[in-house]
């Protein structure tokens, strides 16, 4: 069964670091998102993608981050500096359309920022 | 209001009980709905979509009432391999669906 990829699957780094995170949605999947997930917290929608460009953006997903998909198959989300409110849970996201149309998550990267 | 509320629990119940979650949901204009399961520091699974008529898998019945925006999610003859959190989720009417997530129900199934 086709599933979403992500890695790292942990990942460590100083306040102030660049970070990118990678995924690799399901082949025919044409929308991508991003969604986090604080420690006991809900999981947050940060950015839709589709059509190699921004669809929708949550508060959260201010100038620090930015998403792109490089090639056919990777969607990357980049946090150019990070702050230590950025640990959290990242989950990458795919759905063949939008109109309600399950999204499946691929597994996540747990991102702790020193 | 909160987008999506849900009870966060934990439901302590023995095996083989049957539980019930339920959720609100504040935007009347949402058109999916769906129930995920999430193990600790795992990701969200797909457990069931909810449809206005109801619908059943198995052990699992989710039923949806649209005028009081309310969804509800029953397991019977639980299992120890039930325990886990289940989200409660809804579309937000973007240009692309965006998944509004609660913040979810702790259910611990008990030998």
């Amino acid at each position: 069964e086709p599933e979403v990829t992500q890695t790292p699957s942990h990942q460590v780094t100083q306040m102030g670091q660049e970070v990118i995170l990678r995924c690799v949605p399901i082949s025919n999947h044409l929308y991508f998102y991003w969604y986090r997930q604080i420690l006991g917290q809900k999981v947050e929608f940060l950015v839709s993608f589709y059509n190699n460009e921004i669809s929708e953006k949550s508060e959260i997903f201010d100038d620090q981050f930015s998403v792109e998909r490089p090639d056919g198959s990777n969607f990357t989300l980049k946090i150019r500096s990070t702050k230590l409110e950025d640990s959290a849970m990242y989950f990458c996201a795919s759905s063949e359309s939008a109109e309600g149309k399950t999204q499946y998550f691929g597994p996540g990267t747990r991102l702790l920022v020193l | 209001r909160k987008e999506v509320e849900q009870d966060p629990g934990p439901f302590n119940v023995p095996e083989g009980a049957t539980v019930a979650f339920n959720c609100t949901y504040s935007n009347s204009a949402s058109q999916s709905f769906f129930w995920y399961r999430q193990d600790c520091r795992k990701e969200p699974k797909l457990l069931m979509s909810v449809y206005s008529s109801g619908n059943e898998d198995g052990r699992f019945t989710a039923q949806l009432n649209r005028a009081s925006q309310y969804i509800s999610l029953l397991i019977r003859d639980s299992k120890l391999s039930d325990s886990a959190t289940y989200l409660c989720a809804v579309n937000d009417r973007g240009r692309d669906d965006k998944i509004i997530f609660g913040k979810g129900t702790r259910l611990h199934i008990l030998p």
